[in-house]
């Protein structure tokens, strides 16, 4: 048990550009979670997937976000023409779902910072 | 969701218990009550959770009011590395297939002291 990595720890990038980020989570766990966290806030939930289905979407996952798991393992999210208001610590988590028993494994995040 | 209420944050001292309060008043009787805290530069980890029954596990205890409409998360002897945010959530895990995210307030700040 590596741990859900995520990659790449810090991206500085400027307005209106693209990034990318990559997310492995634990070894068959199921279900993959983005969450999104500005300073002094608890994290905010965007998207999860179980295996490769996108489950639910939050409303603050505007068109341009896209998140995708290809065939059920690793995850990337997408930001396009990122916005000042983009940055923030965007954390990846994983679990072997077990309905009331589910505990979430984060990773350490990669923090975003749009000029 | 139901919501919960943690004091912005706390004090405690190294090697004491801290008991560490959460109210969640309109809880319903599906909600099991969850409790992750995130280190500095960490992502959020799993502490414990309960529906009715105190809890035990090797990190914490979760005690749970009789009525449900409060929880204390107890560190039996605290150390400067339980320093953290620790969050308090409610989760309705009834709705299988429906909406399951953990929705996390602000939390509430432990400090450690020496």
């Amino acid at each position: 048990d590596t741990g859900v990595s995520q990659n790449p720890r810090h991206k500085i990038t400027k307005r209106g550009q693209n990034v990318t980020f990559r997310c492995d989570p634990i070894s068959e766990h199921n279900r993959l979670y983005w969450y999104r966290q500005t300073l002094g806030q608890g994290p905010e939930f965007l998207t999860y997937f179980q295996n490769e289905a996108q489950l639910e979407k939050s409303r603050l996952l505007s068109d341009r976000f896209s998140a995708e798991r290809p065939k059920g393992s690793f995850s990337t999210l997408e930001i396009q023409r990122t916005e000042q208001g983009d940055s923030a610590m965007y954390l990846c988590a994983s679990s072997s779902y077990r309905g009331t028993n589910e505990k979430l494994f984060f990773g350490s995040g990669t923090q975003l910072s749009v000029l | 969701d139901a919501k919960t209420t943690q004091p912005n944050s706390m004090e405690s001292n190294e090697e004491e218990p801290v008991h560490l309060p959460c109210n969640h008043s309109t809880i319903s009787g599906t909600d099991y009550i969850h409790w992750y805290r995130q280190l500095p530069s960490q992502g959020p980890e799993y502490v414990i959770h309960g529906l009715t029954s105190n809890v035990n596990n090797r990190m914490a205890s979760l005690a749970i009011a009789e009525d449900r409409k409060s929880s204390t998360l107890i560190l039996h002897r605290a150390t400067l590395r339980d320093a953290a945010v620790y969050y308090c959530i409610l989760r309705d895990l009834v709705t299988q297939g429906g909406s399951e995210k953990l929705v996390f307030g602000k939390g509430m700040k432990l400090t450690v002291n020496p």
